[in-house]
């Protein structure tokens, strides 16, 4: 079993609607989540990151991590077509050890104007 | 801040070539670290260095492969010889211990005939 699996979709919506993106996780120790963002032919780029359980948000976008249930989910309202990329999952014990992320395979999206 | 640079953002080899691949992470950041992504298997972590050394190098898919970390501004990775199934897009990334989440270079698109 991976220790980070990703639906890789791909997954199309039209303009406006709110898209839900997720990942399961099998290690207990993952505390820190973060999703990255990667539009084509360019490297990933971090785009929201939390700690333990709970929501974030960040304009269009919220974070949100289930610890007891292992999933993670990204969602984006009120989508547009710059928000089309892939979008990856990424986790990890304790950053400060220096140790690798974990991530996720990727899912990609199409906002259709 | 230019970012995690690499270089060459191209390359085309014959099989049997060998292939050296650059980095130069930002400034101040500690730890490097050497992906590979494919459509396949998305990103995989082939080896990462915390101040110049290798910590785990358990993701080099085989000899072939090798990393080297001289100083704190500068790393390759090199493939000899190379084959066609090292075609991929090689990332560099990096992070400092007490930060959150990675930044990517561009990449390098790796083609291997």
């Amino acid at each position: 079993q991976k220790e980070v699996e990703q639906d890789p979709g791909p997954l199309s919506v039209p303009e406006g609607a709110i898209v839900s993106l997720n990942c399961t996780y099998s290690n207990s120790a993952f505390q820190y989540f973060m999703w990255y963002r990667q539009y084509s032919r360019k490297g990933p780029e971090l785009l929201m990151y939390t700690y333990s359980s709970g929501n974030k948000e960040d304009g269009r976008f919220t974070a949100q991590v289930d610890k007891s249930s292992k999933y993670i989910s990204l969602f984006i309202r009120d989508s547009q077509p710059s928000d089309s990329a892939t979008y990856l999952c990424a986790m990890i014990a304790d950053p400060n050890t220096g140790n690798q992320f974990y991530f996720g395979t990727g899912t990609s999206l199409t906002v259709i104007p | 801040d230019a970012g995690v640079i690499q270089s060459p953002r191209h390359e085309v080899t014959e099989m049997g070539q060998e292939v050296t691949l650059r980095c130069k992470p930002i400034s101040g950041h500690n730890s490097l670290f050497w992906y590979r992504q494919t459509m396949m298997r998305g990103l995989e972590l082939l080896i990462y260095f915390n101040n110049n050394v290798p910590i785990d190098d358990s993701g080099m898919p085989e000899d072939r492969f090798s990393a080297k970390m001289p100083n704190a501004s500068f790393s390759t990775l090199k493939i000899q010889p190379s084959e066609p199934r090292d075609s991929a897009v090689y990332f560099c990334a990096s992070s400092h211990l007490a930060n959150y989440g990675y930044t990517f270079g561009s990449g390098t698109r790796l083609t291997v005939v």
